[in-house]
């Protein structure tokens, strides 16, 4: 069956620092990959996807994210956190012949000030 | 954009009774919509894939006879919960896709069974 890991947990970082998320799926077709943020009692909004093209994928708020299929990654990254960022990240992938999402465990970011 | 409008936003019911949760696209129509459930600090776990005029697919594992799900327009699907049980307390999350542009999410279900 497809997955999704999110191998970083709970992510702490002050601002300014730089983000890397790390994301990976297991599935060898045709892949459609996202990035979604949840912020504390909101609901989830699109970050970024990923459909064909350029790997390098820019999205809201100066995130980015890099689809590497060798590798079966697409993680998110920004240069420079902001304390507004502190959120709950998700990846989640939609397998080609299919329009279920599968979302990986999430990660807790805090920014601190 | 595509929205979907949830509701209620919150439910609290005593263990032993049904609740109903509905999901709205209101700007377009959806053939397929996706219920999820999501547990304190964790990932969002796909229940079921609510099908337009027949039966939802369910994951495995999830039970069909507790999670009734029924999407009789292009606009609307509900989620039953039947008899309900605490372990049934959970954040429910309604999904569609408009487009191929990507998902839309409604704002949630959070579901607390006395």
């Amino acid at each position: 069956a497809q997955s999704v890991s999110q191998h970083n947990h709970h992510v702490i970082l002050s601002e300014a620092a730089s983000l890397e998320l790390g994301c990976n799926y297991s599935y060898g077709g045709t892949v459609n990959l996202f990035w979604y943020v949840q912020y504390p009692g909101q609901h989830l909004q699109l970050l970024l996807k990923y459909f064909s093209g350029d790997p390098l994928v820019k999205g809201i708020k100066g995130f980015e994210a890099e689809f590497i299929k060798s590798k079966f990654s697409f993680n998110l990254r920004k240069p420079s956190v902001q304390w507004s960022d502190t959120a709950e990240y998700f990846c989640a992938v939609n397998v080609g012949n299919t329009d279920k999402l599968i979302f990986g465990t999430g990660t807790r970011l805090q920014v601190f000030p | 954009g595509a929205v979907v409008s949830q509701h209620p936003s919150w439910v609290i019911c005593k263990s032993g009774t049904s609740v109903k949760i509905e999901c709205r696209s209101l700007d377009f129509q959806a053939t397929t919509m996706f219920w999820y459930r999501q547990f304190p600090k964790q990932s969002l776990m796909l229940m079921a894939t609510s099908n337009e005029g027949s039966k939802a697919t369910y994951e495995q594992g999830v039970e069909k006879d507790k999670f009734l799900i029924n999407h009789a327009s292009l606009t609307l699907s509900t989620l039953t919960v039947t008899s309900a049980h605490p372990e049934d307390s959970s954040f429910y999350i309604c999904s569609a896709l408009p487009d191929r542009g990507g998902y839309t999410f409604g704002s949630g279900t959070r579901l607390t069974v006395v």
